[in-house]
């Protein structure tokens, strides 16, 4: 079993929607919780990180812990086409925080 | 202000080959660790380097090793290349050792082994 399991799409919404991106993870020790953007071709790009259980908002994105469920979530509102990406799930624990663990990436595109 | 370089972008080499890897950290991060992307697949850490030592590593055998250098730039080594091995290689700096799990990720090396 991964350590972080994403699923890998690919999904496909209309301009305007809301996104919902979701990872679950198997290791209690994971305190930092963070979202990469992927376009093709290109390295991971930082979108957001928390710290431990709660919500985080950045403009038209959320980020979304809850460590009680081992499960976090990324929203994108009024999602336009320069979103299309692989997002990828990352976390790592408070006694290695450098070693990221990731997702498998989710494949997301949206259509004009 | 410049962010995570790497070179070369592309390479091909043949099985059995080794093969070097290079990477600079953004400006002030003193911290790097790199990566290897299979294709459709998250990222996996290799290893990192803080202060010209590794400090950590993940699933990967010792064909896999790295130097830092003085200027925090970085070099990833893999000798008895296989198959297997093609990838993106990814380079990540970030500041404080283990402490730091704010990661800026470069473009990455394509390796492609033949």
């Amino acid at each position: 079993q991964k350590e972080v399991e994403q699923d890998p799409g690919p999904l496909s919404v209309p301009e305007g929607a809301i996104v919902s991106l979701n990872c679950t993870y198997s290791n209690s020790a994971f305190q930092y919780f963070m979202w990469y953007r992927q376009y093709s071709r290109k390295g991971p790009e930082l979108l957001m990180y928390t710290y431990s259980s709660g919500n985080k908002e950045d403009g038209r994105f959320t980020a979304q812990v809850d460590k009680s469920s081992k499960y976090i979530s990324l929203f994108i509102r009024d999602s336009q086409p320069s979103d299309s990406a692989t997002y990828l799930c990352a976390m790592s624990s408070y006694s290695s925080a450098s070693k990221i663990i990731f997702g498998s990436g989710t494949r997301l595109s949206i259509r004009p | 202000d410049a962010g995570v370089t790497q070179s070369p972008t592309h390479l091909i080499k043949t099985r059995g080959q080794q093969v070097t890897l290079r990477c600079s950290p953004k400006s002030g991060h003193d911290t790097v660790s790199w990566y290897q992307q299979a294709l459709g697949q998250g990222p996996q850490f290799i290893f990192q380097y803080y202060e010209e030592e590794e400090r950590q590593r993940g699933n990967f055998p010792d064909r896999f090793s790295g130097h830092q250098f003085p200027n925090y730039s970085s070099e990833l080594n893999v000798n008895a290349l296989l198959l297997g091995d093609s990838a993106l290689y990814l380079c990540a700096s970030g500041l404080g050792g283990i402490g730091s799990y704010e990661q800026y990720f470069g473009p990455g090396t394509r390796l492609t082994v033949t």
